[in-house]
């Protein structure tokens, strides 16, 4: 079966300093991968998604830049965080239509 | 592209009774509709999905039924419990794009 793991669980960094979650699914191949962020309370925004390795599409223009360096590995980062990055950070995966999410990362930004 | 509105986007259902989100899409081509239920603090998870082909789908207490013509989906939770209580994402897709295109969100609350 498909597993997605995220890392780390959470992160609490000062405005700033540079970003990097990790994202990993296994069982599966040549998955589509997305990272999604979710403010406090509100709802889901699409901010990267990739069809394949090396293959990154951005939905929102910002300070946040994506990689998948392997096939089922896919990275977040930032080289300096704002305030604004606060949030719930989900990654997930998608197989022909059903898309399944990780555990997240909430990342606070101080 | 494709744009999904949801309501409501709170409500409040004694326990046992039902509750019904909606949801309406824009795109004619759409033909996947997952709806998802994300706890405090959790990972959104799929909890029932249906495909153009289909008006109704039934899993236990929760059904999804699907109007084509009208652009319009909605999800039923019968006989609620407690443990219902979450906030609900409708999306929309057509098989043939890579993104999901989700609803704002439904926060529901089961009153004891």
């Amino acid at each position: 079966s498909q597993t997605i793991h995220q890392w780390p669980a959470t992160l609490v960094q000062p405005v700033g300093s540079p970003l990097s979650l990790e994202c990993t699914v296994e069982g599966t191949s040549n998955p589509n991968l997305y990272w999604y962020r979710q403010a406090a309370g509100r709802g889901l925004q699409l901010l990267f998604y990739s069809v394949g390795i090396g293959q990154i599409s951005s939905e929102v223009p910002q300070n946040l830049s994506a990689s998948r360096p392997q096939d089922r590995q896919f990275i977040l980062s930032s080289k300096k965080l704002l305030l604004s990055d606060s949030g719930f950070y989900l990654c997930a995966w998608s197989r022909v239509a059903e898309q399944f999410f990780g555990p997240g990362t909430r990342l606070t930004v101080l | 592209g494709e744009n999904v509105e949801q309501h409501p986007s709170t409500l409040s259902v004694q326990e046992g009774d039902s509750a019904v989100i909606k949801c309406t899409y824009s795109d004619s081509a759409s033909n996947y509709f997952p709806w998802y239920k994300q706890e405090l603090g959790k990972r959104p998870q799929l909890i029932i999905d249906i495909r153009s082909n289909v008006g109704e789908k039934k899993d236990q207490r929760i059904a999804v039924t699907l109007n084509k013509t009208a652009k319009h989906f909605s999800l039923h939770i019968t006989e609620t419990q407690p443990e219902d209580s979450a906030v609900y994402f409708c999306a929309a897709n057509n098989f043939g794009n890579e993104k999901l295109t989700f609803g704002t969100g439904t926060r529901l609350t089961i009153i004891p």
